[in-house]
């Protein structure tokens, strides 16, 4: 069953602004992985953090993890139009790393 | 060229039709996967490969067949196509598993219509 719940299930803001979303999981994991997919394509992988790691940064990506708290939250800085797409946390199943879970995704707008 | 291709990427049929989605992928990567994408679903697991002939069912597998004769090649055939079927399929790759799960690379996904 689906491990991840992404919050809020959509956002919209103005370009420049960041843009906050937040995944939580049930069970324990090894690692988190957060994925973007664009209108009518496929998923594109952003960034994997895993569990011993609590912070990590790619260009304007923040991902953060708490295990205690078993969330996990995608920061996107100074947003751009082109980042308008749907952002969807996964996760491997519980006692099966080789698979991912994903939950059902936030959409996000950035207005020009 | 290189990556993953999922043909066809549009398909309209007819309820008890079998209908086959292709997925081949140029990296040889060990796994790969099939999901589908609803609204109000998200992404769910049908069928899922760690290699060449091993297979093995996800979260939705019924009324879904796969076969992995090739390590670049998994085909999901709808034996009997029905209307919930209706989705878009998604295939995945990735070179890595078990507990250094990779990331996945996707195709960009067959939008399936059963009528």
């Amino acid at each position: 069953s689906q491990q991840g719940e992404e919050d809020p299930q959509a956002l919209s803001i103005q370009e420049g602004e960041n843009a906050t979303m937040n995944c939580s999981y049930k069970t324990s994991i090894n690692n988190l992985q957060w994925y973007r997919q664009n209108s009518g394509r496929g998923l594109v992988h952003l960034i994997l953090i895993r569990s011993n790691e609590r912070e990590k940064h790619s260009g304007r990506l923040r991902v953060t993890l708490d295990t205690s708290k078993k969330s996990s939250s995608l920061l996107i800085t100074a947003s751009r139009a082109a980042d308008t797409a749907s952002y969807f946390c996964a996760t491997p199943y519980t006692g099966a790393n080789s698979k991912l879970t994903f939950g059902k995704g936030i959409t996000l707008s950035v207005r020009p | 060229d290189a990556g993953i291709t999922q043909s066809p990427r549009y398909k309209i049929t007819e309820t008890g039709r079998q209908v086959t989605l292709m997925c081949h992928q140029t990296w040889s990567h060990s796994y790969m996967f099939w999901y589908r994408q609803d609204l109000g679903h998200g992404l769910r697991l049908i069928y899922y490969s760690a290699a060449a002939d091993i297979t093995d069912k996800g979260e939705v597998p019924d009324g879904y067949v796969v076969s992995r004769s090739k390590t670049e090649n998994f085909p999901l055939t709808l034996e009997s196509a029905t209307r919930s079927q209706t989705s878009v399929y998604f295939c995945a790759s990735s070179g890595r598993g078990g507990s250094n799960t990779g990331e996945l690379f996707f195709g960009e996904g067959s939008r399936l219509t059963v009528l």
